[in-house]
């Protein structure tokens, strides 16, 4: 079954609104997760990484006060993409990792659709 | 940094035969490498992963191989069936804590 939850699954906005995607480890703490964007047809470019009880690290190109992250506990962390524009449309994905050492794999949630209008 | 080179970007198989996907990597530090399959409007699922103090792992039809002089690894799917159908992706990075690269996929098509 699914280890990272991720919600909503979808979600459609009015250009100039903010948008919260909320991303969940379940049964198991997470101090790092990470999140990614997926164009159709293309593949996964990491964002940013989450730090819990930190500032996120953002990838080179990734504006940080657009794409809001907060990663207030071990098992939730949430990116907020602040004055929507049609551009940011696109299938948002976080990950986690499960387990402490070297070796621990990664598991992602089943995505957000952002469709913005 | 890192960068990771997939073939095919799509693959035709018909139900039973074999499918290879081949990846390379640039950087001679990454030691791990998992192998994705996304199935449309779903996020990745691991299916497989490498460490390179490993020359080959198999789990049921799939396997993986590396090599390291070389620096590819190939992802083989046997007897394969329908619900194989979806888009791989190879990964690679230094650690299974390291960031991960990914390919750029391959768009499996399995036909009856």
């Amino acid at each position: 079954g699914a280890v990272v939850s991720q919600h909503p699954s979808w979600v459609i906005c009015k250009s100039g609104t903010s948008v919260k995607i909320e991303c969940r480890s379940l049964d198991f703490q997470a101090t790092t997760m990470f999140w990614y964007r997926q164009f159709p047809k293309q593949s996964l470019m990491l964002m940013a990484t989450s730090n819990e009880g930190s500032k996120a690290t953002y990838e080179q190109g990734v504006e940080k006060d657009k794409f809001l992250i907060n990663h207030a506990s071990l098992t939730l962390s949430t990116l907020t993409v602040t004055s929507a524009h049609p551009e940011d449309s696109s299938f948002y994905i976080c990950s986690a990792r499960r387990g402490q050492g070297d070796g621990s794999p990664l598991h992602f949630g089943n995505g957000t659709r952002l469709t913005v209008t | 940094g890192e960068n990771v080179e997939q073939h095919p970007s799509t693959l035709s198989v018909q139900e039973g035969d074999s499918a290879v996907i081949k990846c390379t990597y640039s950087d001679s530090a990454s030691n791990y490498f998992p192998w994705y399959k996304q199935e449309l409007g779903k996020g990745p699922q691991l299916i497989i992963d490498i460490r390179s103090n490993v020359g080959e792992k198999k789990d049921q039809r799939i396997a993986v191989t590396l090599n390291k002089t070389a620096k590819h690894f190939s992802l083989h799917i046997t007897e394969t069936q329908p619900e194989d159908s979806a888009v791989y992706f190879c990964a690679a990075s230094m650690g299974s804590w390291g960031k991960l690269q990914f390919g750029a996929g391959t768009q499996v098509v399995v036909t009856p």
